[in-house]
């Protein structure tokens, strides 16, 4: 696997489930990145990661839970989700938050519909 | 708030046209950076522009970046399909955060 790698690709949950959204980067990046892509509205960060250690949660609600366990890897934990948290969830890292440039690299998504 | 407008919001054209994405805000960047998205994959770092005035070119791509860092320019020449996807601008300001446009959702033609 080259780059950065999410799944599942497409996800269907209820109300009620517990589900978790998985990234893996192969690019050997300092740090980490989930956002929220709604139609015709910008990319919504949600969290971010530097060196395994959350830096950044923009205010998100509780029912979504990340995990950072290593600097390849990154969850977000999902429960209790309503309607209008379906969306393109997208995974990032970049090699230095800090540098100024902060390009990033991203996953290709997952989709998720909450009915 | 800060915030990056990109327009237009749509485009749909035909193959050959030229045309031209512009993205701006009222803060200064230290860079700017340029991405495509295709439908059902993630965005795609095109190009990233440092310097007030930068052109940097990418094939039929032209990238601008305006002289007091706070505007830039996407310009194509003779779209092709292939140039068909979601083109999003983003700017640095030397943190882990990137201020995003909304997209120019663009099609060509054939």
């Amino acid at each position: 696997e080259t780059g950065v790698t999410q799944t599942p690709r497409h996800l269907v949950m209820g109300m009620t489930n517990k589900k978790s959204l998985k990234c893996e980067q192969h690019l050997g990046h300092n740090a980490m990145y989930w956002y929220k892509q709604s139609a015709k509205k910008p990319l919504e960060l949600m969290f971010v990661y530097s060196l395994e250690e959350r830096v950044e949660n923009n205010s998100v609600p509780s029912r979504f839970s990340p995990e950072c366990p290593n600097s390849s890897h990154l969850f977000l934990h999902l429960h209790t989700l309503q309607p209008e948290d379906s969306a393109l969830y997208l995974c990032a890292s970049s090699q230095d938050r800090t540098s100024g440039l902060n390009e990033q690299f991203f996953g290709p998504g997952t989709r998720l519909t909450v009915l | 708030t800060q915030l990056l407008e990109q327009s237009p919001q749509f485009l749909s054209i035909q193959e050959g046209e030229n045309l031209t994405v512009y993205c701006n805000s009222s803060s200064v960047f230290s860079s700017l950076q340029w991405y495509r998205q295709e439908p059902g994959e993630g965005p795609v770092l095109l190009v990233t522009v440092v310097t007030g005035g930068e052109v940097k070119k990418l094939k039929r791509l032209t990238f601008q970046f305006g002289d007091a860092r706070k505007d830039s320019s996407l310009h194509i020449t003779a779209a092709q399909p292939g140039d068909t996807g979601l083109y999003l601008c983003a700017g640095a300001r030397g943190n882990y955060q990137l201020i995003w446009g909304a997209g120019t959702k663009l099609i060509i033609k054939p």
